[in-house]
């Protein structure tokens, strides 16, 4: 079946510090990928998507890239604020057989201090 | 934007009582919603997907006597966690797709649920 793995957090970083959440993926086929934000007391965000190989989604200042080759989805932000902190969360769906059933990952608590 | 409002955001309930959980799409009309519980510093699990009109789907192992969905108009759908035991204790979350066919999802901001 399909699986999302994500690193564990949380991590703790000082503001305009670099910011990296690895996530790995098994799926038959050709998925689409996302990252969803959840900031306290709040409902699922999506952050930002990438629905084929090499595509790369981007959104507030983060990215990550679809690579089929290594079956991953890494979000990335160059320089992280305060306001950052939040889980994310990685996910993927088998779109458009499966309509818009998401798989999560474990998500991975982020805290930025200023 | 979308929104979808859940209700209440919080409840504790004794063992053996049966608790409804409301989502709502309040800007738009949600033919499909998915239902979904979250374990503490674990990921959403999906527990079933409904269809306003139509007998929810449920996922592998979810017991579907246990979990009542109800979707009985295009804005509105309830999970009741019926006889509620305290390993049902949960933060359970929904999300609203548009029948609009851009594959959209918003999240309701979660319900927990405590079973004294």
């Amino acid at each position: 079946g399909n699986s999302v793995t994500q690193m564990e957090g949380p991590v703790t970083l000082s503001e305009e510090a670099f910011l990296t959440i690895n996530c790995t993926y098994t799926a038959t086929g050709y998925p689409s990928l996302f990252w969803y934000v959840q900031y306290p007391g709040e409902g699922l965000q999506l952050l930002l998507k990438a629905t084929k190989a090499d595509d790369k989604g981007s959104n507030k200042g983060f990215e990550a890239t679809y690579r089929k080759e290594t079956t991953s989805f890494h979000l990335e932000k160059g320089s992280v604020q305060v306001s950052d902190s939040a889980v994310y969360f990685c996910a993927l769906s088998k779109l458009p057989a499966a309509g818009n059933k998401l798989t999560f990952g474990g998500g991975t608590r982020v805290l930025v201090k200023p | 934007g979308a929104v979808v409002s859940q209700h209440p955001s919080w409840v504790i309930c004794k063992s053996g009582t049966s608790v409804k959980i409301e989502c709502r799409s309040l800007d738009f009309q949600a033919t499909t919603m998915f239902w979904y519980r979250q374990f503490p510093k674990q990921s959403l699990m999906l527990m079933a997907t409904s269809n306003e009109g139509s007998k929810a789907t449920y996922e592998q192992g979810v017991e579907k006597d246990k979990f009542l969905i109800n979707h009985a108009s295009l804005t509105l759908s309830t999970l009741t966690v019926t006889s509620a035991h305290p390993e049902d204790s949960s933060f359970y979350i929904c999300s609203a797709e548009t029948g609009d066919g851009a594959n959209v999802l918003t999240f309701g901001a979660g319900s927990r649920l405590t079973v004294l």
